[in-house]
């Protein structure tokens, strides 16, 4: 069965680049139906999309988020990553990773399978 | 790209149905009949409840519903539960492989 995992350091500077890896068990990140996102729910708030990539490389963007972000996929880890840069308080969040399915061969356009979350706050 | 309008609150008593809309924009929930529902519980990852708007997934209770008019989704829930109560989000694809969410409601089971 599928799992995520988040893992990260939970305390970053302000001004500083956010860290995460997703850990893709009982199935692999090079799947052809799947892409890999990252959401993120500051405290007592609702999801935000972060952004999403697939193992070609391809990645997508939240807008508003987009000239700070990163997401890369590694085929020979079976991990993708998230990478936020010039961070400030208002990125303090509960951060998940999960899987996002791409064709109708599953639950098409949703996301299937969520990590249980990491918390990263953001402080001097 | 705004998130999807959802009320903050609805309530319900056992056994009665409740309705959750999402409300977004030609861009996104107009535009695709491409909307997911998520259920998350307090200090829990979301669950995924309904896809393409109105498909269950394998050990969703039918009790969950989806359905869309224009620009407006709808999560309708029968019979409610106590295990029903739960925080309950949509999320629409708005092209160009971007998905938006909606703020979130909580449901109160009375």
């Amino acid at each position: 069965q599928l799992q995520l995992q988040e893992s990260g350091p939970g305390l970053v500077k302000p001004s500083e680049t956010l860290s995460l890896t997703c850990t893709v068990s009982g199935g692999s990140v090079s799947s052809s139906s799947h892409y890999w996102g990252w959401i993120r729910q500051p405290p007592g708030k609702g999801l935000e999309w972060i952004g999403s990539g697939y193992h070609s490389g391809s990645t997508y963007f939240n807008p508003s988020l987009q000239s700070r972000v990163t997401i890369s996929v590694d085929t020979s880890k079976n991990q993708f990553s998230l990478k936020l840069t010039s961070v400030t308080a208002a990125d303090t969040a509960l951060y998940y990773c999960a899987q996002y399915c791409s064709n109708t061969n599953c639950y098409y356009d949703a996301f299937n399978m969520w990590g249980q979350g990491t918390m990263v706050t953001v402080s001097s | 790209q705004s998130a999807l309008t959802q009320p903050a609150s609805v309530s319900g008593s056992p056994g009665q149905s409740i309705t959750i809309s999402c409300t977004g924009t030609s861009s996104d929930v107009g535009s695709y009949n491409l909307v997911s529902w998520y259920q998350q519980h307090p200090g829990k990852a979301p669950k995924l409840m309904i896809y393409e708007g109105s498909k269950r997934p394998s050990g969703v209770s039918n009790r969950f519903s989806g359905s869309k008019s224009g620009i407006t989704a709808s999560l309708t829930i029968s019979g409610l539960q106590a295990e029903d109560e739960a925080d309950y989000y949509c999320c629409s694809y708005a092209g160009s492989k971007t998905v938006v969410f909606g703020g979130g409601t909580k449901l109160t089971v009375l």
